[in-house]
């Protein structure tokens, strides 16, 4: 069965940075591109970045840009995202997904999200 | 960045027929796009019915079906269920970038 467990949210101030977290389990992780996406209180999904199986190809919404680091780890099953100099509209659920293929940088199996809050 | 358009909110009545569009601001949706649907109930995390235009999952209920119609990705609902309301979301992806539709909120009644 696949699962996808996110942690990492929390409250941080206008500016700060978190490392948000996804642990894989019941695929082979290396052989599934992954994704971030991102849910505001009330608000619709909006696409933030993805990661092909390898970690060798990457992209990002313009919207976070030179402000988010995608990652992983295969060895541990893991993906990461750095979220930096963070801003009151970054605040969200944010959502770990597993793709369907390789390059898939569509989500198609969702974890449960991790909130993270932006506020002084 | 492209800005795909959904319908805000539709109304279908229970066992009707209902069809959600998805359109993008570029032209005309291809199964380039690689259109997917997905569905999201309050305090749940969305769960995908519809990848790559019209294949379904598992746990997709048959009366849902995907296709590309008049130049747009389509999510069409046959015989709808009260268990059907909820928010719908497509996405479309531009050379790797994924672009979701505001959502349609559809209402069974």
């Amino acid at each position: 069965e696949v699962q996808l467990l996110e942690s990492g949210g929390g409250l941080v101030q206008p500016g700060g940075s978190l490392r948000l977290s996804c642990v894989a389990s019941g695929f082979t992780f290396s052989t599934y591109g992954m994704s971030w996406v991102r849910q505001a209180p009330g608000k619709g999904l909006e696409w933030v970045s993805a990661i092909s199986g390898g970690g060798d190809f990457t992209s990002y919404a313009d919207s976070v840009k030179a402000r988010f680091i995608i990652s992983r780890d295969n060895s541990k099953n893991t993906l990461h995202l750095q979220v930096n100099s963070l801003r009151a509209d970054d605040t969200a659920i944010y959502y770990c997904a597993k793709g369907l293929g390789v390059s898939a940088t569509n989500p198609d199996y969702w974890g449960q999200g991790t909130l993270v809050t932006v506020s002084s | 960045q492209a800005v795909v358009t959904q319908e805000p909110s539709l109304t279908v009545s229970p066992g009707g027929t209902v069809t959600l569009t998805c359109a993008s601001s570029t032209g005309v949706v291809t199964s380039g796009h690689y259109p997917y649907w997905f569905q999201q109930k309050p305090g749940q995390a969305p769960r995908t019915l519809i990848h790559d235009v019209n294949y379904k999952h598992s746990w997709t209920p048959a009366r849902f079906s995907g296709s590309l119609l008049g130049g747009k990705a389509a999510l069409t609902l046959s015989g709808a269920q009260p268990e059907d309301e909820a928010d719908y979301y497509c996405i479309l992806s531009y050379s790797g970038v994924g672009v979701f539709g505001g959502g349609t909120k559809l209402t069974v009644l």
